[in-house]
This record gives structure tokens, sequence and C-alpha cells, in this order.
């Protein structure tokens, strides 16, 4: 069935180094991938979209990489700050309405 | 930065009651959502809404759920008769196209808890 998934729940990493946050999806028939940062007590914000006709997209200091292929979803954040700590979610559309699917979540921690 | 807004923060109810969650959508924006997340959980999908009906809506918005655009600015969200499991944040979101071209805004939320 459609699934949005990640595949650590959990991801500590340096003030200053680089954070890649994975994803995997598995409805082929999406087209529409967003990355949304959680801070705690807080709603989900918007960080980066992709449609499926594009591999990278980039913003500040973060990247989003589409594998079609293998129905994988990456955001990489470079120079990883202790501003960055929050959960971060895919979600995915199918394009047949608004609706997301979002996936479980990974917990960003920021060690100074 | 215009903003979705949402009241109450935080509802405190007791099973069986009837709740109301409400939200202000970002002004120009005609897509309306809301979602639920039950504590270290995903985001979940509950109901779209567009053209003041009900675009589409998930297994979890079963007939104790209501949505309702009742003037200009508004969007509520009626759970009927809580139960404990309705415990859960609730946001509410809206964009000015549909999702796939362009973002959906969420709102902070609104903790919901059933006792």
């Amino acid at each position: 069935g459609e699934s949005v998934g990640l595949h650590l729940p959990t991801l500590s990493v340096q003030e200053g180094d680089n954070s890649i946050i994975n994803c995997a999806y598995s409805n082929s028939a999406s087209d529409y991938f967003i990355w949304y940062k959680q801070e705690s007590g807080k709603g989900p914000q918007f960080i980066i979209d992709i449609r499926s006709n594009m591999d990278k997209r980039q913003g500040q200091r973060v990247t989003v990489l589409l594998n079609k292929t293998v129905k994988h979803l990456s955001l990489q954040i470079a120079a990883t700050q202790p501003g960055d700590s929050a959960v971060y979610f895919c979600a995915e559309n199918d394009n047949q309405g608004g609706k997301l699917i979002f996936g479980q979540g990974t917990e960003l921690s920021v060690k100074p | 930065e215009p903003e979705v807004t949402q009241t109450p923060s935080h509802q405190v109810t007791q099973m069986g009651q009837e709740v109301i969650l409400r939200c202000v959508p970002i002004s120009n924006h005609l897509y309306f959502y809301w979602y639920r997340q039950i504590l270290g959980q995903k985001v979940e999908f509950l109901v779209s809404f567009y053209n003041n009906e009900i675009s589409e809506k998930s297994e979890i918005f079963d007939d104790q759920f209501s949505v309702e655009r009742p003037d200009g600015s508004n969007f509520t969200l009626k759970i009927r008769s809580t139960k404990l499991e309705d415990s859960a944040m609730y946001f509410c979101a809206s964009s000015s196209i549909l999702a796939g071209v362009g973002e959906q805004y969420f709102g902070p939320g609104t903790r919901l808890t059933v006792t």
C-alpha cells in the first residue's frame, strides 16, 4: 500500500557538519515530494520541495535529492547548526488531490 | 509574513463531549486541510476542503468528524463525540493552489486531550 517511511528515527551530528536525512516511499504514482521541519510544540514548517521530473533541487543550505528508480528521497543540510535541531518529515503527494502522506520522521540533534 | 492560526492551543475535554477546533487560514488561500498527529507518531491526513465542500477524506474522518467554513475567514473541525483515541495534535493547513504545485502552510496546532 501507499507509505512513506524513514530509514533512521534519530540522527546526531556535530555543529558544522553536513547532515543527510533519508526517506523511502512506495507509491510510484507520487510526483511531488516535500520536506518539513517540525520543532517541538510547533506545526510542520516547509523546507523544500521537488517534483518527480527533477533529480535535485537546492535551497539555502539544503538540497533535496530524488531517486525515482529506488523510490528514495534525501535531505542534505550543509553546515548544520543548533537551530536545525528538530524532527524532519518527508511527505508525498500523488497529484490526485491535495493530500500529503507523511513519513515517520527523523529527529535531528545537533551537538555544539 | 502571513500565517495560519489555530485556537485554542490546548483543549481538554471529557470523553463523549463535542469539541470544535478553529483555524484561520492564510487569507488568499483556497484549499484547506486538517491533519492530526498522535504523540510520537507521523502526521496523518484527515480531510481536504475546497469551494465549500470536502474534496477528500481519510478513513480516520468518520461520521464523528465534520468541517465547516462558517464565514470568509474561519475553518473549523468538529468532533461530535470525542473518544480517548482522538487525543492528538490537530493541525490546520492551507494552500493557494493544489498540492503538487505549491506548498501547504501549517498552523501551530491544537493539542486535544480527551479524558
